[in-house]
């Protein structure tokens, strides 16, 4: 089975600040990683996955995130933020050989400030 | 990019009463649709997994006799809530995966509450 840990409930930055949203997964197989936002009273939009292929990740609205198997880690992150970029994050795993089943994390509200 | 749709995305409803939400893939063709809840300020929860012409597969600890899924065309999947209680309010997210790729894409949620 698989397990997803965010490692911070709340962060607050400061806009234009630097940001990282850490994750940690558990699994005893080959996992996909994915990053999800989630504004209020909405689904969620895919920021980035990690199938296979380069441990550096590049997403939409200027997120990344890297992929350190020896640390079954996988934390997001973007040079300067945005007051816009306000919402809770998300980050999830499955198996590897389909998309099905993610696992999510508990989320962390990232609240950027004036 | 694909489009998941889920409707109604607000119900109000009395205890006792079924209500049902309905996913949509509108652009492809989702062999696979899952359901999670969402707890407030909580992460989303795997409820079912959805195959086209068969039955759901429910995750352990949730009531497939309440929340009753329904997969019966290559574009839709119904989720039935019945005789809901006041502690079933929730947010409740649809996602589905085309038949090619597998890659998911999720529905706005709806919203039930319980009264």
């Amino acid at each position: 089975a698989q397990s997803v840990t965010q490692l911070d409930s709340q962060v607050p930055v400061f806009e234009e600040a630097p940001v990282e949203l850490r994750c940690n997964y558990s699994s005893s197989v080959s996992v996909y990683l994915f990053w999800y936002v989630q504004y209020p009273n909405q689904g969620l939009q895919l920021l980035l996955k990690y199938l296979s292929g380069s441990t550096l990740v590049k997403g939409i609205n200027g997120f990344e995130a890297e992929f350190n198997k020896s640390q079954t880690s996988f934390h997001l992150r973007k040079p300067s933020v945005h007051i816009s970029d306000t919402a809770e994050y998300f980050c999830a795993v499955s198996r590897t050989g389909g998309y099905n089943k993610l696992i999510f994390g508990a989320g962390t509200r990232l609240a950027v400030h004036p | 990019g694909a489009v998941v749709s889920q409707h109604p995305s607000r119900v109000i409803c009395k205890s006792g009463t079924s209500v049902k939400i309905e996913c949509r893939s509108l652009d492809f063709q989702a062999t696979t649709m899952f359901w999670y809840r969402q707890f407030p300020k909580q992460s989303l929860m795997l409820m079912a997994t959805s195959n086209e012409g068969s039955k759901a597969t429910y995750e352990q600890g949730v009531e497939k006799d309440k929340f009753l899924i329904n997969h019966a065309s290559l574009t839709l999947s119904t989720l039935t809530v019945t005789s809901a209680h006041p502690e079933d309010s929730s947010f409740y997210i649809c996602s589905a995966t085309p038949r090619a790729t597998g890659e998911l894409f999720f529905g706005e949620g709806s919203r039930l509450t319980v009264l």
